[in-house]
């Protein structure tokens, strides 16, 4: 069964400054794709960028980047430049084929200004 | 492109009532899912459609919980005899097999939060 696990509930940085979120996963797959998502407060979930498995080099969205350990099964998240508007709900997700995604319990990211 | 969309918004109920929440997905998209979050946790998987098909339920989908996509369009979510744990907030997202080049990725509608007094 697939499994996400985010280690850090609360995490805080300050304006301006570069925060790492941690996420690793199990699956028995070798074709699959990971997700990080974005919750702000009662807003919609948002997608802040993917990777696929079958590639090696890590996946860059502007200020986002990850850190995609495949062997280790680690999925990490860096923003950088941290701005105000970062502020949100982090989960981290995996999906196998067209199906359900499978979610972390997610982290909460504050921006001290 | 609108956006998948979510109504009502918000449901107050009493228990044992029955409700029932819409999902109207990203018109070119043939896969339609349900999950339910409830506070501060991940959302969790209830099923899935491909157009009108329902291809997958989670073992969280009770006995009093259906779900419909009759013309494989909008999407319906009927909770029946609603207890006080069904208390979350129910979110529709849809893809297509290929969007865009993004496989899989999944596009969420803002939710509909219940709340079972």
């Amino acid at each position: 069964a697939q499994t996400v696990t985010q280690s850090q509930p609360e995490m805080s940085v300050q304006e301006a400054e570069t925060v790492t979120l941690s996420c690793t996963y199990d699956t028995s797959e070798s074709d699959y794709y990971l997700f990080w998502y974005k919750q702000p407060p009662s807003r919609q979930m948002i997608l802040v960028i993917r990777q696929e498995a079958y590639k090696q080099q890590n996946a860059t969205e502007n200020r986002f980047s990850v850190n995609f350990q495949k062997a280790a099964k680690s999925f990490s998240l860096k923003i950088s430049d941290s701005q105000l508007g970062d502020a949100a709900m982090y989960f981290c997700a995996n999906i196998q084929g067209a199906q359900k995604l499978v979610f972390g319990q997610g982290t909460r990211l504050t921006i001290n200004p | 492109d609108t956006g998948v969309s979510q109504d009502p918004r918000h449901k107050i109920t009493k228990r044992g009532q029955n409700v029932t929440f819409r999902c109207d997905p990203i018109s070119e998209h043939n896969r339609l899912y349900w999950y339910r979050q409830t506070l501060g946790q991940g959302p969790e998987f209830l099923t899935y459609f491909q157009n009108e098909a329902q291809l997958e339920k989670s073992r969280l989908l009770s006995d009093r919980f259906s779900a419909e996509r009759p013309k494989g369009s909008f999407s319906t979510l009927e909770i029946q005899r609603t207890e006080q744990g069904d208390s979350a907030m129910y979110l529709c997202a849809s893809s297509s097999p290929r969007t865009g080049g993004l496989s899989y990725e999944q596009y969420f509608g803002p939710g509909t939060r219940l709340t079972v007094t």
